[in-house]
């Protein structure tokens, strides 16, 4: 079992580009979430899928960023028009169902210049 | 609200000696689940231990061990014969239920660094 993969690791874009994070979850693990970590703090939430399904998105800002899981293939965490804020470390982790805890991948860590 | 605490920004121990880690939370709901996460400086997430809010007795995971006390709203977390691969930050966290959804809400974490 590979555990959560993330990709890519590492990921520059300029001002105004468009960002794609990947995540394929776990084998078994059917519940999809996205977390975003700045220098020095913990993890944020910003949304928690399904297969198809975005189950609670309260965490993501409202504009620029979007999700999805689809029924073939890895999660997508999608930025358009990035920002320098929008840099920080991304991370996706995956769970079999409530209360398991969850399996963390290793992260992008996404640097706008 | 429903938050995670914790208190010491910071903290540092010999090797082999025991240092406990304190977490505090905050919820209205009656069964849950409480986790400790490590982060070492590769940056990956580590789940440590997990306790579950209906069992009384406090998990254990080899070194680590948790004091759980439900009453209190408190989780610490013990390393015992801490090694120089403990060095990292440490997360608690508490899974928050609402309406339908999930998600682990952490702390804002604690660097510990273990000395040779």
């Amino acid at each position: 079992n590979a555990g959560v993969m993330q990709n890519p690791r590492h990921l520059v874009r300029r001002r105004g580009q468009e960002a794609r994070l990947r995540c394929s979850p776990m084998k078994g693990h059917s519940h999809v979430y996205w977390y975003r970590q700045l220098p020095e703090e913990g993890l944020k939430f910003m949304v928690y899928l399904q297969k198809e399904n975005i189950i609670d998105e309260s965490g993501m800002p409202k504009e620029r960023f979007s999700a999805e899981f689809p029924k073939e293939g890895p999660s997508i965490l999608r930025i358009q028009q990035v920002v320098r804020g929008d840099s920080a470390a991304y991370f996706c982790a995956s769970s079999p169902g409530v209360g398991y805890g969850y399996t963390f991948g290793s992260g992008t860590r996404l640097t706008v210049v | 609200a429903q938050t995670v605490t914790q208190s010491q920004p910071e903290m540092s121990v010999q090797e082999a000696e025991t240092v406990t880690l304190s977490c505090t939370y905050d919820t209205s709901e009656n069964n849950y689940y409480l986790f400790w996460y490590k982060q070492p400086p590769s940056r990956q997430m580590i789940l440590v231990i997990r306790q579950e809010a209906y069992k009384q007795q406090n998990a254990t995971e080899n070194r680590f061990s948790v004091n759980f006390q439900k009453a209190a709203k408190s989780f610490s977390l013990k390393i015992s014969d801490s090694q120089l691969g403990d060095t990292a930050m440490y997360f608690c966290a508490f899974i928050k239920t609402q309406g339908g959804s999930e998600k682990l809400v952490f702390g804002k974490g604690m660097k510990l660094t273990v000395n040779p």
